[in-house]
């Protein structure tokens, strides 16, 4: 069955730090690929999405992610983390061949103390 | 309106009984999915619509879960003879298009906690 891992659970970061979250899928075929992010005490919202095209792609906020299709990837990133960017993110994956479910990660919380 | 509405924001209820969420997603929108969040386990999908109907019902933990879509727009996700490990976040979500092409926009989401 098709599945999304995120290995890092919790990551705790000081502000001008720079993050990496890891994303892997487990399909060889077309996805669409999205990172969401819960801040404390809203509800979800997108922060990028990758559909097709440059695999490098930039949300909101400052955050980029990068699809590398031979290694089922789609890894957030961002070169200096705020203290605001305190939330839990979530990678999430359309797969072709069962395109109206969106499958979720089990999130990483992030941690940015000033 | 102009986002997606969940009611109860919060659920407290005694194991056994049953309980209604309610989802009115955004307008115009024809899909909606309702995910449950728990504590270390990351958004588990439960079931899709797509205006009334359901194509995917797959993620539904038993047969005391049940929801429906009325008019192509509220839908109403049923927990029966609930226990104790129902308690959680269920999300709604809604968006312009069926599935891989759309964004999910999310609700607030109800907390139900079964004691």
């Amino acid at each position: 069955a098709q599945s999304v891992s995120q290995h890092n659970h919790h990551v705790i970061l000081s502000e001008a730090a720079s993050l990496e979250l890891g994303c892997n899928y487990s399909y060889g075929g077309t996805v669409n690929l999205f990172w969401y992010v819960q801040y404390p005490g809203q509800h979800l919202q997108l922060l990028l999405k990758y559909f097709s095209g440059d695999p490098l792609v930039k949300g909101i906020k400052g955050f980029e992610a990068e699809f590398i299709k031979s290694k089922f990837s789609f890894n957030l990133r961002k070169p200096s983390v705020q203290w605001s960017d305190t939330a839990e993110y979530f990678c999430a994956v359309f797969f072709s061949y069962n395109t109206d479910k969106l499958i979720f990660g089990t999130g990483t919380r992030l941690q940015v103390f000033p | 309106g102009a986002g997606v509405s969940q009611s109860p924001s919060n659920k407290v209820t005694e194991k056994g009984k049953d309980v209604e969420l309610r989802c009115d997603p955004i307008s115009g929108h024809t899909a909606l999915y309702w995910y449950r969040q728990s504590l270390g386990q990351g958004l588990e999908f439960l079931i899709y619509f797509q205006g009334n109907s359901a194509p995917d019902k797959s993620g539904l933990p038993s047969d005391r879960f049940s929801a429906e879509r009325t008019g192509g727009s509220v839908s109403t996700l049923t927990i029966q003879r609930t226990q104790q490990e129902d308690s959680a976040v269920y999300l709604c979500a809604s968006s312009r298009t069926s599935g891989a092409a759309g964004e999910l926009f999310f609700g607030e989401g109800s907390r139900l906690t079964v004691l």
